[in-house]
């Protein structure tokens, strides 16, 4: 078990780009969560899979962004169409069994929008 | 809806020292609390959780916090503090839906100093 992965670490790109950022959960772990943060805030909930479903999605997710969890293992998220109010930390977390059990975070994907 | 208010934004502390991190949450119905811990160009981690039983609750690093119903509370305290515990602290509830999605207080800097 090696937690879990997100890549690439660091994104930066020019206003009007599309970027996708990748999440590899825990490997037993059914729930899959996106969160972004921004600097000097708590991280806020994007959206969330149980397994290969996408059962819930904030206001926060434009139309602009779009999340996928093919075959209900790693996860990709895509911002269209760039702005720089997208700059922030995409974190990515897990969790397995009941509503109890601990979400594991990801080491998160710092995107820079020039 | 839910939200949780961290009332501080920053706490200096000098090494050994007693600290408490203030967490204040609202809520119509009951929720899970936890306390998470984020270290510079890391993911969250979580310190500790309460999910029901007693208020009083252990979690690692000799970390423990207090829930509080009638106050609305979960306060992060810790006896003596060390050089590495200097981190961002993240409160956060979880409200009774079936997506299990976690909502973040704004964060305190714990800077402990030598």
């Amino acid at each position: 078990d090696t937690g879990v992965s997100q890549d690439p670490r660091h994104k930066i790109t020019k206003r009007g780009q599309n970027v996708t950022f990748r999440c590899d959960p825990i490997s037993e772990h059914n729930r899959l969560y996106w969160y972004r943060q921004t600097l000097g805030q708590g991280p806020e909930f994007l959206t969330y899979f149980q397994n290969e479903a996408q059962l819930e999605k904030s206001r926060l997710l434009s139309d602009r962004f779009s999340a996928e969890r093919p075959k209900g293992s790693f996860s990709t998220l895509e911002i269209q169409r760039t702005e720089q109010g997208d700059s922030a930390m995409y974190l990515c977390a897990s969790s397995g069994g009941g509503f109890g059990n601990e979400q594991y975070f990801g080491p998160g994907t710092r995107l820079t929008v020039t | 809806a839910q939200s949780v208010t961290q009332l501080d934004s920053q706490v200096p502390v000098f090494e050994e020292a007693p600290v408490e991190l203030r967490c204040n949450y609202s809520s119509s119905v009951s929720v899970y609390l936890f306390w998470y811990v984020q270290y510079p160009n890391q993911g969250l981690q979580l310190l500790l959780k309460y999910l029901s039983g007693s208020t009083l609750v252990k979690g690692i690093n000799g970390f423990e916090a207090e829930f509080n119903k009638s106050q609305t509370s979960f306060h992060l305290r810790k006896p003596s503090v060390h050089i590495s515990d200097t981190a961002e602290y993240f409160c956060a509830v979880r409200p009774p839906s079936n997506t299990g999605k976690l909502i973040f207080g704004q964060g305190t800097t714990l800077q402990v100093k030598p």
